[in-house]
């Protein structure tokens, strides 16, 4: 059973970077041609897709927040990571990451989520 | 973007109650359209995809139909369980796109 924990800072202060880091467990990261993405949520509001990355390390973004994030991917530790620079109060959300099947098309494991506010 | 809109935004329903949630997509997204339950406080999970397609382990009440723009989610007698907020995805093209999500509460 894939299973999926997300990690890193839950307040950063405004114009910093975010930096979220997933643990793969029960799976390796790069087998089975999957597809890892990060997806977050906005206190109260709907999802909003950050992006994935291929095992292969190829990487395909949300335009409206290309200029700022970078997905990466370690397989020598099954984990894959998101940075978001210059982070202003609207990135303030509980963000996920999830396991993309390899089709692209939906994500059918995912982390229980962390909550990152952005505050000074 | 493609815009996927869900109706009802909620709805009130009782156990053993059929329940239909639509999603509606801007653009013809062939039958790349996911759904996902949503409980407070948890990760949204795959209840069925490429439209119709039932996720392993998810009980057969629910089912997905549609193709082209409009879509339908049903849940043929809803369970306590079943409370939650559902969500429609597009996959037809990036960026991926989220409906607003329908809550399914208690009458």
């Amino acid at each position: 059973q894939v299973q999926l924990q997300e990690s890193g800072p839950g307040l950063v202060k405004p114009s910093q970077t975010l930096s979220l880091t997933c643990t793969v467990s029960g799976g390796s990261i790069s087998s089975g041609g999957y597809y890892w993405s990060w997806i977050r949520q906005h206190p109260g509001k709907g999802l909003e897709w950050i992006g994935y990355i291929y095992y292969s390390g190829s990487t395909y973004y949300n335009p409206s927040l290309k200029s700022r994030v970078t997905i990466s991917i370690d397989t020598s530790k099954n984990q894959f990571s998101v940075t978001l620079s210059s982070v202003t109060s609207a990135d303030t959300a509980v963000y996920y990451c999830a396991r993309v099947g390899s089709s692209g098309s939906w994500a059918d494991y995912w982390g229980q989520g962390t909550l990152v506010t952005v505050s000074s | 973007d493609i815009q996927m809109t869900q109706s009802p935004s909620s709805l009130s329903a009782s156990v053993g109650d059929r329940v239909t949630i639509t999603c509606r997509a801007s653009q013809s997204i062939t039958t790349y359209l996911n759904w996902y339950q949503q409980t407070p406080g948890k990760a949204p999970k795959l209840l069925i995809y490429a439209a119709s397609s039932l996720q392993s382990g998810v009980p057969s009440r629910f089912s997905g139909s549609g193709s082209g723009t409009d879509f339908t989610l049903t849940i043929s007698s809803l369970q306590p369980e079943d409370f939650a907020t559902y969500y429609c995805q597009q996959s037809y093209d990036i960026p991926w796109t989220f409906g607003q999500g329908t809550k399914v509460d208690v009458k």
